[in-house]
């Protein structure tokens, strides 16, 4: 099946700095990655949607000044955790369609990225 | 937001049983499906059943859907100690290129 890389695997930072989370996909295009969030022993939170050249429809409750997506080609989306707080440290998986996959095409998912802020 | 509901939240046994997992949704689906996820890891697909079909097996999984009770099952045969993970379901809205809709997942413990 298609591969999604995230990067980077974990991170740790002090609370009020900034962090980067790299979404890859690796052999295909997709115009569309989505970040799901995921707090222990909790299940998967769409947080937002992002597409390629424009705009990320982020979900109610989720601040898009806080985490910024950008999808600035069709192979990568980054979201970045602007000022950090303790509050965000979680797991943070994005998925991938194919963009040629058609309707019934798949999700794939990255391997997560765990952040610890302190 | 999170439209799947999964029952039990918690399922212990003992290797060799058989482990249902079910799952309920609120809107019209394209498609279901199952993902297994271990402990602080990522998500490992299970299985998909579209919205046309009604029953689906791969290997030792089976999985049920009915659309008209908005609900799918996951049987786990003659279960192992290493299937014991996580395991959500996830809804496809029928409107495409939207996300998977997790539900809130049954951890299931598979004792030797």
């Amino acid at each position: 099946g298609a591969v999604v890389s995230q990067h980077p695997s974990w991170v740790i930072c002090k609370s009020g700095t900034s962090v980067k989370i790299e979404c890859r996909s690796l052999d295909f295009q997709a115009t569309t990655m989505f970040w799901y969030r995921q707090f222990p022993k909790q299940s998967l939170m769409l947080m937002a949607t992002s597409n390629e050249g424009s705009k990320a429809t982020y979900e109610q409750g989720v601040e898009k000044d806080k985490f910024l997506i950008n999808h600035a080609s069709l192979t990568l989306s980054t979201l970045t955790v602007t000022s950090a707080h303790p509050e965000d440290s979680s797991f943070y998986i994005c998925s991938a369609r194919d963009s040629d996959g058609g309707f019934y095409n798949e999700q794939f998912f990255g391997p997560g990225t765990r952040l610890t802020v302190l | 937001s999170q439209q799947g509901e999964e029952d039990p939240q918690a399922l212990s046994i003992q290797e060799g049983e058989n482990a249902t997992m079910n799952c309920s949704y609120k809107t019209s689906i394209n498609n279901l499906q199952w993902y297994r996820q271990n402990s602080g890891r990522g998500l490992v697909h299970l299985i998909l059943i579209r919205s046309n079909e009604r029953e689906k097996h791969s290997g030792r999984l089976r999985v049920t859907l009915d659309t008209s009770k908005k609900s799918s099952s996951l049987l786990i045969t003659a279960s192992r100690a290493a299937d014991t993970a996580s395991y959500f379901c996830a809804t496809d809205a029928e409107q495409a290129g939207t996300a998977l809709i997790f539900g809130k997942g049954t951890t299931l413990s598979v004792s030797s």
